[in-house]
């Protein structure tokens, strides 16, 4: 069966501060992996797709850029943290492009920037 | 432009059902999907629609109908769990997801 890891659970950071979010899935290969995050209250908001390694699409224009350097592996960066940046990280990933692209989600990061 | 319209907050009481409404705007469609969302954790999957019509798991049901860009969840004897969040999300012809911004359910014992 299929499994996804996202680390770490909850990190405290200070501003201008580097980050580093990263998710691995298991039991599968080639998934469609995203990066969303949400904000209190809010919905999902969508900030990184990957279609394969290397392949990153960016849907929202911001100081965090993600990285896939293995088939499972999908890693969420920023070199110096915003106090807007602060919110719920969530990783996922899906089996393809088509039909029932159904989600599964990693546990989540929660990120306080002070 | 693409949208998601859910109600914001639902009560509910235990043991009764509750019916919570999603339509949606988008550039073509491939689908419609519900999560359920508790306080603090990851969403979870439920249901996927892509024809119109009711479609049945156990005690939760999930109705589309596309010529009118809506869809609902239905919730039957409730449960003091089902206390969460539910995301309505449409994909569309790109097969992307848009997400609506979840319904607070409350259940009341």
């Amino acid at each position: 069966s299929q499994t996804i890891h996202q680390w770490p659970a909850t990190l405290v950071q200070p501003v201008g501060s580097p980050l580093s979010l990263e998710c691995t899935v298991e039991g599968t290969s080639n998934p469609n992996l995203y990066w969303y995050r949400q904000a209190a209250g809010r919905g999902l908001q969508l900030l990184f797709y990957s279609v394969g390694i290397g392949q990153i699409s960016s849907e929202v224009p911001q100081n965090l850029s993600a990285s896939r350097p293995q088939d499972r592996q999908f890693i969420l960066s920023s070199k110096k943290l915003l106090l807007s940046d602060s919110g719920f990280y969530l990783c996922a990933w899906s089996p393809g492009a088509s039909g029932a692209n159904v989600l599964t989600f990693g546990a989540g990061s929660r990120l306080t920037v002070l | 432009g693409q949208n998601i319209d859910q109600p914001t907050e639902m009560t509910a009481t235990e043991g009764a059902i509750v019916q919570i409404n999603c339509t949606y705007q988008t550039s073509g469609f491939n689908g419609l999907f519900w999560y359920q969302q508790h306080a603090g954790e990851a969403p979870t999957f439920l249901s996927y629609n892509v024809l119109d019509g009711l479609e049945e798991k156990g005690r939760f049901s999930s109705f589309l109908s596309r010529s009118k860009g809506y869809s609902y969840l239905l919730l039957k004897e409730l449960q003091m769990k089902d206390s969460a969040s539910y995301l309505c999300a449409a994909q569309d012809s790109n097969y992307q997801l848009i997400w609506g911004a979840g319904t607070k359910l409350i259940i009341k014992p």
